[in-house]
């Protein structure tokens, strides 16, 4: 079955910069994009970008250019999304969630179980 | 930039039917998506293109969609179905996700 498996929680300072990861299984982990999500405590869902692992190809929202990126490592059928410059407003759950087809590239089937990125000082 | 407008809360009688919306101009040109998201859990994908349900998804929950609003139903709620539920469009610009505010459902 499907699992995206995601890395534990980080407690961060301002400025500083997190990677989190995504480990998955259970299907072509090439064949299908990957969507980030975050929820800051008690809002709601924010988008923040897709990476095909297939050609490594990404696509931000604007709100996060130039301070986030995302990578994979197929060998090992992980995603990572790296963000720089973290404010207090950053803290949130972080998830990846699996994009359902190619078609529907925006809805995400499969997620993550989040992982809570705290940005204090 | 476009935007996704959902009621803040919603309550339904155990066993009635209840109706989400979601309006934005997105919606005229893309379809709604459905998420469904209770306390310290993931979302759950419960309708995508407008009215399909993945596979594992009760035939309790429907979509629909008409101009600028899409709309989500659940006939027949249990107390199960409390939860936050989002839906989710493209920008009509940028082509980019996006999220409404989410509707939280009481079961009463």
């Amino acid at each position: 079955q499907v699992q995206l498996v995601q890395s534990g929680a980080e407690v961060k300072k301002p400025g500083a910069s997190v990677k989190v990861s995504c480990k998955t299984s259970g299907y072509n982990f090439a064949g299908s994009y990957m969507n980030w999500v975050r929820q800051a405590p008690g809002q709601r869902l924010e988008w923040m970008g897709w990476i095909n692992p297939n050609s490594r190809g990404t696509k931000y929202a604007q709100k996060f250019q130039g301070r986030v990126t995302m990578t994979r490592d197929t060998s090992i059928s992980t995603v990572f999304l790296e963000m720089r410059g973290l404010r207090y407003d950053d803290t949130a759950v972080y998830y990846c969630a699996r994009s359902l087809s190619a078609y529907y590239f925006d809805t995400s089937d499969h997620w993550g179980q989040g992982t809570l990125v705290m940005v204090s000082s | 930039s476009s935007e996704l407008t959902q009621d803040p809360a919603v309550s339904v009688a155990l066993g009635q039917t209840v109706r989400f919306t979601c309006q934005g101009d997105s919606l005229g040109n893309y379809y709604a998506t459905w998420y469904q998201q209770k306390p310290g859990q993931a979302p759950l994908l419960v309708i995508y293109g407008d009215k399909n349900r993945p596979s594992g998804i009760p035939d309790r929950f429907s979509g629909s969609s008409s101009g600028n609003t899409a709309s989500l139903t659940i006939t027949g709620a249990q107390a199960g179905d409390e939860a936050d539920y989002y839906c989710s469009s493209r920008d009509t610009s940028s082509n980019h996700v996006i999220f409404g505010g989410g509707t939280k459902l009481t079961v009463l």
